[in-house]
């Protein structure tokens, strides 16, 4: 499989329950991204992680943690959540992670999160 | 600090032109350009390295004026498929050789036949 892929698709998840979300990437590239994309908000930069090596958390709330255990794995764990979490969550990845050599995204198709 | 992009929405007869603007307050180092079609995941269509060049992808094309700090999507002669929001995305320095892509809200194009 090619791109970037996101599971599950669809996440129902109780304020009180831990859940995982998993981005896999087969292109290659070395940075891996998480966005937040909520209704009538731009996309919301969560996390970079450039060689398996975290370079950005855009305070984030502690409730989201983000893993990275090889270049084309990227996970975010999610724990004791909020309704205002409610999102579709990205996962992007780029060939660098630069100002000047700048590339550009491939996004996966997201995972819908609900939060009740 | 996100940029502003302009319209916020613009419906398009197939076969007429759109414009939309992108821009920034801060120093960038390039601009990208995505496409979101309705429930699938947003596709980069172009990127633009500051130095004020411009491209072009099949009757879309892009501008970068590095010294406003903003950058035009040129959409000409458009197709029932150039439908969906289009989304700028600006990219500085946020330190310690670290860059930031932040995104615009968006400007939702509507072709109709």
């Amino acid at each position: 499989e090619t791109g970037v892929t996101q599971t599950p698709r669809h996440l129902v998840m109780g304020m009180t329950n831990k859940k995982s979300l998993k981005c896999e990437q087969h292109l290659g590239h070395n940075a891996m991204y998480w966005y937040k994309q909520s209704a009538k908000k731009p996309l919301e930069l969560m996390f970079v992680y450039s060689l398996e090596e975290r370079v950005e958390n855009n305070s984030v709330p502690s409730r989201f943690s983000p893993e990275c255990p090889n270049s084309s794995h990227l996970f975010l764990h999610l724990h004791t959540l909020q309704p205002e979490d409610s999102a579709l969550y990205l996962c992007a990845s780029s060939q660098g992670q630069t100002g000047v050599d700048s590339y550009g995204y491939t996004f996966g198709s997201g995972t819908r999160l609900t939060v009740v | 600090q996100q940029p502003v992009q302009s319209p916020q929405a613009v419906i398009l007869r197939e076969g007429e032109d759109a414009v939309i603007n992108c821009s920034s307050s801060k120093a960038l180092y390039s601009v990208h350009w995505y496409r979101q079609k309705h429930g699938e995941a947003p596709v980069f269509l172009m990127i633009l390295l500051k130095g004020g060049e411009q491209k072009g992808h099949d009757k879309i094309s892009a501008s970068f004026n590095e010294k406003k700090q903003q950058s035009s999507l040129y959409l000409t002669a458009s197709q029932l498929s150039y439908s969906g929001t289009y989304f700028c995305g600006t990219e500085y320095s946020s330190g310690a050789g670290s860059y930031q892509l932040t995104f615009g809200k968006g400007t939702k194009l509507s072709v109709i036949p």
